[in-house]
């Protein structure tokens, strides 16, 4: 069965510093792959989604993801953090009939 | 205004009851979710419908009760029987249950037992 590895449960950057988040996949073919992000005590919006083709996709708000199927990760990056990027961030992926998530990173932004 | 409509935004429970979180979504959407989100756990499934008046369990379906007799509509009912139910309830909605498809998020429910 597909999963989702998220390793860092919380993260902590500066304004303005570049971001990686970390997303680990387990799934014997091809994945359809995604990042959601959640503000507290809201639903989840989506941030890109990655299918097929180029391996680096491009999102809202600045971020980006890069498909590497030989480390079987799906990371998401920014390169330069705005204090309204605070939030939770969750992995997904999808196969077959199913869509998991992993646990979750969430994002604190230092002034 | 389109979307996936989720109410009430907050609830409250007493031992021993029912209650029911209502999900309404206008998007024509075939598939709709419910999940359970508990702080550092993220989403567990409860329940999903692939179409209307079919509905199959997910991961933690025990002590919860759906139905899905319209296309638009997909109420989670927490019965009794669901012995830790404070939590955050998000329903979502997927134009078919391909896996290439993505799934969108209603606002969420905030169930607590009082």
């Amino acid at each position: 069965a597909q999963s989702v590895t998220q390793p860092d449960i919380h993260i902590t950057v500066s304004e303005g510093a570049s971001l990686e988040l970390r997303c680990n996949y387990s799934y014997g073919a091809t994945p359809y792959l995604f990042w959601y992000v959640q503000s507290p005590g809201q639903g989840l919006q989506l941030l890109l989604k990655y299918f097929s083709g180029d391996t680096l996709v491009q999102g809202i708000k600045g971020f980006e993801a890069e498909f590497k199927r030989s480390q079987s990760s799906f990371n998401l990056r920014k390169p330069s953090v705005h204090w309204s990027d605070a939030a939770e961030y969750f992995c997904a992926v999808g196969a077959g009939n199913d869509m998991r998530f992993g646990a979750g990173t969430r994002l604190t932004v230092k002034p | 205004d389109g979307g996936i409509t989720q109410s009430p935004k907050y609830l409250f429970r007493k031992e021993g009851q029912n209650v029911t979180l209502s999900c309404e979504q206008n998007l024509n959407h075939d598939a709709m979710y419910w999940y359970r989100q508990d702080p550092g756990q993220g989403l567990r499934l409860i329940y999903y419908s692939q179409i209307v008046n079919d509905f199959q369990k997910g991961d933690i379906a025990e002590g919860y009760s759906v139905s899905r007799e319209k296309k638009e509509s997909f109420p989670l009912t927490v019965t009794s029987a669901q012995k830790n139910p404070t939590a955050f309830y998000l329903c979502a909605t997927r134009k078919s249950r391909t896996a290439g498809n993505t799934i969108y998020f209603g606002e969420g429910s905030w169930l607590t037992v009082v």
